[in-house]
């Protein structure tokens, strides 16, 4: 079975700040992984996955994230935070094939201060 | 890009009451739809699979005679809690995976926020 840790619920950083949101995974087979952003009273949006390949992807609004086996895990990272970035993180989980449901961690809330 | 919509996006209604919430993949086709639900200051956990032509499948817990879900198309599930009560509050999200697009993440609806007085 997957599970996923998020350490901190609660993440404040400073506009123009480094943002670091961490994500640790648990999974018997090598695993998708996923972040998605979610605004209140929102649906999810994906902002980048990493399936097999490079192990540092990409995604919008300026994050990346990268996979590190050894550690299980796959933070989420973004030199300089904006405003607009405060909003709830979720880390996710899935086996291999997309068509399998996903297991999200509990989620980062991010605050940006002024 | 693929979009998958949710209606209604909020509803508020008695005790008693039942609650239909439709998820909807506008421009692909979905054998698979998934539907969560997330307690405030919570994470989604998965309720159940709706599988479409065949019954859905149900995580541990979730009672199926609460929780009816069909699938009778390939573009639509629908999720309808049953004599609802304040205990049922709460985000409902479901999610669908496009079918032609082989190995695509899920795509996630924007929620549906339940509220039983």
């Amino acid at each position: 079975a997957q599970s996923v840790t998020q350490l901190g619920s609660h993440v404040s950083v400073s506009e123009g700040a480094l943002v670091l949101l961490r994500c640790n995974y648990s999974s018997s087979v090598p695993p998708y992984l996923f972040w998605y952003v979610q605004y209140p009273n929102q649906g999810l949006q994906l902002l980048l996955k990493y399936t097999t390949g490079a192990t540092l992807v990409k995604g919008i609004n300026g994050f990346e994230a990268e996979f590190k086996k050894s550690e299980t895990s796959f933070h989420l990272t973004k030199p300089s935070a904006h405003m607009s970035d405060a909003a709830e993180y979720f880390c996710a989980v899935s086996l291999r094939g997309y068509g399998q449901n996903f297991v999200f961690g509990p989620g980062t809330r991010l605050s940006v201060l002024p | 890009g693929a979009v998958v919509s949710q209606h209604p996006s909020r509803v508020i209604c008695k005790s008693g009451t039942s609650v239909k919430i439709e998820c909807r993949s506008l421009d692909f086709q979905a054998t698979t739809m998934f539907w969560y639900r997330q307690f405030p200051k919570q994470s989604l956990m998965l309720m159940a699979t709706s599988n479409e032509g065949s019954k859905a499948t149900y995580e541990q817990g979730v009672e199926k005679d609460k929780f009816l879900i069909n699938h009778a198309s390939l573009t639509l599930s629908t999720l309808t809690v049953t004599s609802a009560h304040p205990e049922d509050s709460s985000f409902y999200i479901c999610s669908a995976r496009d079918l032609e697009r082989g190995n695509q993440p899920q795509h996630f609806g924007d929620g549906t926020r339940l509220s039983i007085l």
